[in-house]
């Protein structure tokens, strides 16, 4: 099976602009959550989705959607980006359905720098 | 304080040392406990994940233990490899709203050297 997939791998904004990230769950995972990953703050959850609804969220401010299609793929989107929204963003997906046990597979990751 | 503290903060050893990474906890209600390897440039890898109930899981050269009662988890890498160079992080997974998510701690970077 193919990995989870994110695009771009490398994005460079400047402040004011908005971006959006997109994830390729691995192929029959229904949930897939978005991370935003910097050096000050380590991994910070953003939101989860599942079959095409929020199913959790971080506490992170409404700059930062995202949504779930149909296929399970996911994008995210943040507006009015800001210096701090420099970060590596990473998608990580599940089957959903197996409870908290899951194993969650990350992408890559998008790496955002805003200036 | 955060909630997941890792220690130490970075790890410096030789090629075929053992070395054990720290993890303390004080969140609550968790359901289970994880280890993710993540090599720079790369998304992170699960190692192991183990329930409240489970006190020590094991992949390969690793080996995760847990201690419940004092919230208190180690991961121990026996004959370390070069590539075993990368950021561990310990992660736990609370009940939040009736939904599982996921608090990181920082991680701890270690370098393993010829």
């Amino acid at each position: 099976k193919a990995g989870v997939t994110q695009t771009p791998r490398y994005l460079i904004k400047t402040r004011g602009q908005q971006v959006t990230l997109s994830c390729s769950p691995i192929s029959g995972h229904r949930s897939v959550s978005w991370y935003q990953q910097t050096p000050g703050q380590g991994l910070q959850f953003l939101f989860e989705y599942f079959s095409e609804t929020q199913r959790n969220k971080g506490n992170f401010p409404g700059r930062f959607s995202g949504r779930q299609f149909s296929n399970s793929r996911s994008e995210m989107n943040v507006s009015t980006l800001e210096l701090g929204d420099s970060a590596l963003y990473l998608c990580a997906s599940s089957s959903g359905v197996g409870g908290h046990q899951e194993t969650q597979y990350f992408g890559p990751g998008t790496r955002l720098l805003v200036l | 304080k955060n909630q997941v503290e890792q220690s130490p903060q970075s790890l410096i050893i030789l090629e075929g040392k053992n070395c054990t990474l720290q993890c303390n906890y004080t969140v609550s209600p968790f359901s289970n406990l994880r280890w993710y390897k993540q090599d720079t440039g790369r998304g992170p890898v699960s190692l192991t994940i183990m329930t409240f109930s489970e006190n020590t899981k094991s992949n390969g050269r690793y080996t995760a233990t847990l201690d419940a009662d004092t919230k208190q988890s180690s991961l121990h890498i026996t004959a370390s490899q070069l590539s075993d160079s990368a950021s561990y992080i310990c992660v736990v997974n609370v009940l939040s709203g009736g939904y599982n998510k996921l608090i990181f701690g920082a991680g701890t970077r270690l370098a393993v050297h010829p």
